[in-house]
């Protein structure tokens, strides 16, 4: 399955299927990007990052994927588990500054065994 | 647990009280922020702090609105005569300057005005 942005809030897979969840960011002068993934009643909790000067990220089962040119960043879960259900938020920080991250309004995960 | 805590998990309270809320962060964080989290919605900055001193404080921040970090440890946040706009989760993050760029969350405290 395949979200098209934070403009479709949830995202239901099947357990074992791959999950791409997007996000469109507005800051062209965005130099740093993060996703995060939220547990019910838990706090974000950082799962990769990416800089501006690279185009793709992997992690354990993570994927990110960075497109300047378009301002799109995508989350890929391979072989999504039921412990994969959260909100995943991505974030963006624009160059210079404070590090102080400007958060998108999240789409929902939803596993099924 | 990312090794932020946060106190209380949980407030109720009345409209026009007050109320505070505590943050301790990893020990060896010296940056310290403050978000605002409403249901559905992407934490919203606050303010943050680098060690002792309140750096950046964000327009949502009103004047009902207190933090301090007395000791460049722990912090807290203070909401003055609570309104029930004020209803959500408050989080607490922690990161060290000049090290990796995230930030490690606190569970939150999630606050209801009635």
């Amino acid at each position: 399955g395949e979200s098209v942005g934070l403009h479709l809030p949830t995202l239901s897979v099947q357990e074992g299927d791959n999950s791409i969840i997007n996000c469109a960011y507005s800051n062209s002068a965005s130099d740093y990007f993060i996703w995060y993934k939220q547990e019910s009643g838990k706090g974000p909790q950082f799962i990769i990052d990416i800089r501006s000067n690279m185009d793709k990220r992997q992690g354990q089962r993570v994927t990110v994927l960075l497109n300047k040119t378009v301002k799109h960043l995508s989350l890929q879960i391979a072989a999504t588990q039921p412990g994969d259900s959260a909100v995943y938020f991505c974030a963006e920080k624009a160059s210079g500054g404070s590090y102080i991250p400007t958060f998108g309004r999240g789409t929902s995960l939803i596993v099924h065994p | 647990d990312t090794g932020v805590s946060q106190d209380p998990r949980h407030k109720i309270t009345k409209r026009g009280q007050n109320v505070t809320f505590r943050c301790d962060p990893i020990s060896e964080h010296n940056r310290l922020y403050w978000y605002r989290q409403t249901l559905g919605q992407g934490p919203e900055f606050l303010t943050y702090f680098q060690n002792e001193a309140q750096l950046e404080k964000s327009r949502l921040l009103s004047d009902r609105f207190s933090a301090e970090r007395p000791k460049g440890s722990f912090s807290t946040l203070e909401i003055q005569r609570t309104e029930q706009g004020d209803s959500a989760m408050y989080l607490c993050a922690s990161r060290l300057q000049g090290g990796q760029e995230t930030q490690y969350f606190g569970p939150g405290t999630r606050l209801l005005v009635l």
